[in-house]
């Protein structure tokens, strides 16, 4: 089977930046995404990691090491907005590739 | 931009009745999901779907649940006889080839 481990809850303020990461145990492993969900909405792709190394897309960034099953979302410059919940998801191979989530980290972003 | 769009947005229905969640992914997809999501939990895979029949299901996909993908654009998910352990938040995802899937709104289902 899929774990995912992450924190629960990380509280920042406005124009920090902040990690969130990501342990992982899975076989079949092809990737890493990371995704936002605000209270009550959908889930939206933020990023994703199939390679070892960071990847960036403005003020997100994701890292990956596929060796220690790990990896982080880094946020900069941090906004009011980007108060939500963050989850990882690996991505396993086969089976039409879905996704397992982890249990999600919620960010409250403060003054 | 194209987006999934799923219906009703909030269903509710008594235990032991069949419910029907709607769903059109986006056009040019290949690859269709169900997750759902109990409150204040995380997202839990149910069914993948492409190419006209299931791909994968987790133990959740169990014999009272189902899908559908009756003409070109809607994918539906029924659910038998629900029970009250099914009220979620169900989300239709669909992912064109590549490892980024889209969400729609989710349905909130509301069994009593």
């Amino acid at each position: 089977g899929q774990s995912l481990e992450q924190p629960s809850e990380v509280t920042a303020v406005e124009g920090a930046i902040v990690q969130i990461n990501c342990t992982y145990q899975t076989s079949g492993f092809y990737g890493l995404s990371w995704y936002q969900q605000h209270d009550g909405g959908a889930p939206t792709f933020l990023s994703y990691n199939g390679l070892d190394g960071l990847e960036e897309t403005g003020r997100f960034s994701s890292f990956l090491s596929r060796s220690d099953s790990y990896g982080y979302l880094l946020l900069q410059e941090l906004q009011m907005k980007d108060s939500a919940s963050y989850f990882c998801a690996v991505g396993v191979m086969g089976g039409g590739n879905k996704l397992t989530f982890g249990t999600g980290t919620q960010l409250k972003v403060e003054l | 931009e194209p987006e999934v769009t799923q219906t009703p947005s909030h269903q509710v229905t008594q235990m032991g009745q069949e419910v029907i969640l709607r769903c059109v992914p986006i056009s040019n997809h290949l690859y269709f999901y169900w997750y759902r999501q109990i409150l204040g939990q995380k997202v839990e895979f149910l069914v993948s779907f492409y190419n006209n029949e299931i791909s994968e299901k987790s133990e959740i996909f169990d014999d009272q649940f189902s899908v559908e993908r009756p003409d070109g654009s809607n994918f539906t998910l029924k659910i038998r006889s629900t029970k009250l352990e099914d009220s979620a938040m169900y989300f239709c995802a669909s992912k064109k080839g590549s490892y980024e899937q889209y969400f729609g709104p989710g349905t909130r289902l509301t069994v009593t």
